[in-house]
């Protein structure tokens, strides 16, 4: 079974302030993603990084995924109240069905 | 175009009684994955179609759990003889093709059984 964890669980920081979560797992995923999910919505995707090594710049978000591709960060510079959301990350693996396994999160408070 | 739709956003079923929750995806997307969200949880897959196949349901937690997408389009979850445990927030999801992988998400539908 493949599993994903994320870390830290819950994030809270003033506005301007940087940060990094991480995504780890003992699996080799094909690509991962990384999704924000806001209550009573469903994820949205924000980026898919597919090669090791590969790092993805989105305007204050920088992506990474590891040489190995068993793990993933989220660096956000300058943080501000509208990054505030879960983070999800979600292995793709190689198998129609258990292709997305979503990690449990991190919860971002970004305090004005 | 519309994305994908869920309803009801919000059920309330007793325990034991039956529920069926609906996904309208994205029209012309081959691909719908259903997940299961406990509060504070990531999402979990419960199963996976192909347009009227379903290729997966690896996930489905119990013989209780039961999906369809006859046509190809809409998709339905039904639970039977709902229980406590079965309380979270039901997704879905659609892509466009079996080769891509942006899936696009629904707003949920969440269960509370009393």
């Amino acid at each position: 079974t493949q599993l994903l964890e994320q870390s830290p669980q819950f994030l809270s920081i003033q506005e301007g302030e940087n940060l990094t979560v991480y995504c780890n797992s003992s699996s080799v995923f094909s690509s991962l993603q990384w999704y924000r999910q806001e209550p009573g919505e469903g994820p949205v995707l924000l980026v898919t990084v597919v090669t090791g090594g590969e790092v993805k710049k989105l305007k204050r978000l920088t992506f990474q995924f590891g040489d190995a591709r068993k793990d993933s960060s989220l660096h956000i510079t300058a943080a501000q109240p509208g990054d505030t959301g879960l983070y999800l990350c979600a292995g793709v693996g190689n198998n129609y069905g258990q292709n997305f396994v979503f990690g449990p999160g991190t919860r971002l408070s970004v305090l004005p | 175009g519309a994305g994908v739709s869920q309803s009801p956003r919000y059920k309330v079923a007793k325990r034991g009684q039956d529920v069926a929750l609906r996904c309208d995806p994205i029209s012309g997307h081959v691909s719908l994955f259903w997940y299961q969200q406990a509060l504070g949880q990531g999402p979990e897959f419960l199963t996976y179609f192909q347009n009227e196949a379903q290729l997966d349901k690896s996930g489905l937690p119990s013989d209780r759990f039961f999906a369809e997408r006859p046509e190809g389009s809409v998709s339905t979850l039904k639970i039977q003889r709902t229980q406590q445990e079965d309380s979270a927030v039901y997704l879905c999801a659609s892509t466009v093709d079996r080769g891509l992988y942006e899936q696009y998400f629904g707003p949920g539908t969440r269960l509370t059984v009393t």
